[in-house]
């Protein structure tokens, strides 16, 4: 089975840009989650999705990101405008019951880099 | 307070000896899961193992294991007979509250070193 996927890679953009990060979770899972990862924070949970519902997103840094899951093959992680401090490795990860495990599975992520 | 300390930044081994990577964790619930996450130089993070805080038993996988002492509130992760290719990041993570609950709390990391 394909894993979580991610797109782009790597993304490189000007302040004040609008960003778009787009994921797709693996097939059968009903929760979806957005990190973001950085060398002064860490890894933190910015939002996540349980059958395209948002269910905690107390994650999000500011106004400035919004995410969305429009269906339960696809989400979007956008922030507008982009700041330098933006700048990090954001991950997708989905996850589903597995006999109270619900370990997550973890995309290749998106390294963004705001200039 | 931290919900998990990972206090050992950085651990090296010599190949095929064993390894533990300490993981410390801080909650009031009952009800609680603890994994383990390994990020080599690539970047993405993988899936190791899973304890939960009613198991009887410590879980197993492979070379993994997970020494769990409850009272202490302790999540160690054993490697044995390491590897080159176990030379990454680990990661220790905590889900609070009953399945309902998905958020994963992660600690800082620590980086491994396996030589040969």
């Amino acid at each position: 089975d394909a894993g979580v996927i991610q797109s782009p890679r790597h993304e490189v953009t000007e302040m004040g840009q609008e960003v778009t990060l787009r994921c797709k979770p693996i097939s059968g899972h009903d929760y979806l989650f957005w990190y973001r990862q950085t060398m002064m924070r860490g890894l933190e949970l910015l939002i996540y999705f349980n059958n395209n519902v948002p269910i905690d997103d107390s994650g999000m840094p500011e106004d400035r990101f919004s995410a969305k899951m429009p269906n339960a093959s696809f989400s979007t992680l956008k922030i507008q405008p982009s700041e330098p401090r933006d700048s990090a490795v954001y991950f997708c990860a989905s996850s589903r019951d597995r006999g109270g495990t619900y370990e997550q599975y973890f995309g290749p992520g998106t390294r963004l880099t705001v200039t | 307070a931290q919900k998990i300390t990972q206090t050992q930044p950085g651990m090296f081994v010599q190949e095929k000896e064993a390894v533990t990577l300490d993981c410390t964790y801080d909650t009031s619930d009952p009800s609680y899961g603890l994994f383990w996450y390994k990020q080599p130089s690539s970047g993405e993070m993988i899936f190791l193992i899973y304890q939960g805080s009613y198991d009887q038993q410590n879980a197993t996988e492979g070379r993994y294991s997970l020494n769990f002492q409850k009272a202490r509130k302790s999540a160690n992760l054993v490697i044995s007979a390491s590897q080159l290719g176990d030379s990454a990041m680990y990661f220790c993570a905590m889900r609070e509250g009953n399945t309902g609950f998905q958020k994963l709390v992660f600690g800082t990391g620590t980086r491994l070193l396996v030589s040969p």
